[in-house]
């Protein structure tokens, strides 16, 4: 069993729609929760960064972790044609893995006009 | 530089040879992050450097795989005896300090036939 799981998709929407991505992960140690997203040929970029559990919100998006059922989310609200790309959770457990990331397998998101 | 460059941007080898792949990370940060992303999936964590030093690199898949940060900036990874399985697009990134926010370049697909 993979550490972190993401459903693949894809998963194809209309623009403006409110999108919701998620993923599972298996232990309990992580504590730092992040969003990237990634467009072909690109390296990720940050979406989110959130620590423990709870909301964060940024402009459209929106970050949710529960810790209790080990379930991270990303809803994206008012999705436009440029937020087509696949988006990656990621967890990190801080301590001595600080630098370490522990990526999920991504979602493929396309926004059409 | 403005981000994390990486050079080549693409390499095609034979199986059974040896590559380096170069990674200049944003100038003044101190921590340098190896991760490789087969077709299809998210990152795979390798190694990361603190400075010169390899502060965690349990990620490199056999001892086949080596990297170096001599002066604390740019930073190798080096692949001997390559293998078919090695084909995959190698990520770097760097942060500010381990535990910051990591900053990705594009990558190098590699290519191994």
């Amino acid at each position: 069993q993979k550490e972190v799981e993401q459903d693949p998709g894809p998963l194809s929407v209309p623009e403006g729609a409110i999108v919701s991505l998620n993923c599972t992960y298996s232990n309990s140690a992580f504590q730092y929760f992040m969003w990237y997203r990634q467009y072909s040929r690109k390296g990720p970029e940050l979406l989110m960064y959130t620590y423990s559990s709870g909301n964060k919100e940024d402009g459209r998006f929106t970050a949710q972790v529960d810790k209790s059922s080990k379930y991270i989310s990303l809803f994206i609200r008012d999705s436009q044609p440029s937020d087509s790309a696949t988006y990656l959770c990621a967890v990190n457990a801080g301590g001595t893995s600080y630098g370490k990331l522990t990526f999920g397998q991504g979602t493929i998101l396309t926004v059409h006009p | 530089g403005a981000g994390v460059s990486q050079t080549p941007s693409n390499k095609v080898t034979e199986k059974g040879k040896y590559v380096e792949l170069r990674c200049d990370p944003i100038s003044g940060h101190t921590a340098l992050y190896w991760y490789r992303q087969s077709l299809g999936q998210g990152p795979e964590f390798l190694i990361y450097f603190q400075g010169t030093g390899a502060a965690d690199d349990s990620g490199l898949p056999n001892d086949r795989f080596f990297a170096v940060r001599p002066e604390g900036s740019v930073s190798t990874l080096k692949i001997q005896r390559t293998e078919r399985g090695d084909s995959a697009v190698y990520l770097c990134a760097s942060s500010l300090g381990a535990g910051d926010t990591q900053y990705f370049g594009p990558g190098t697909r590699l290519t191994v036939l």
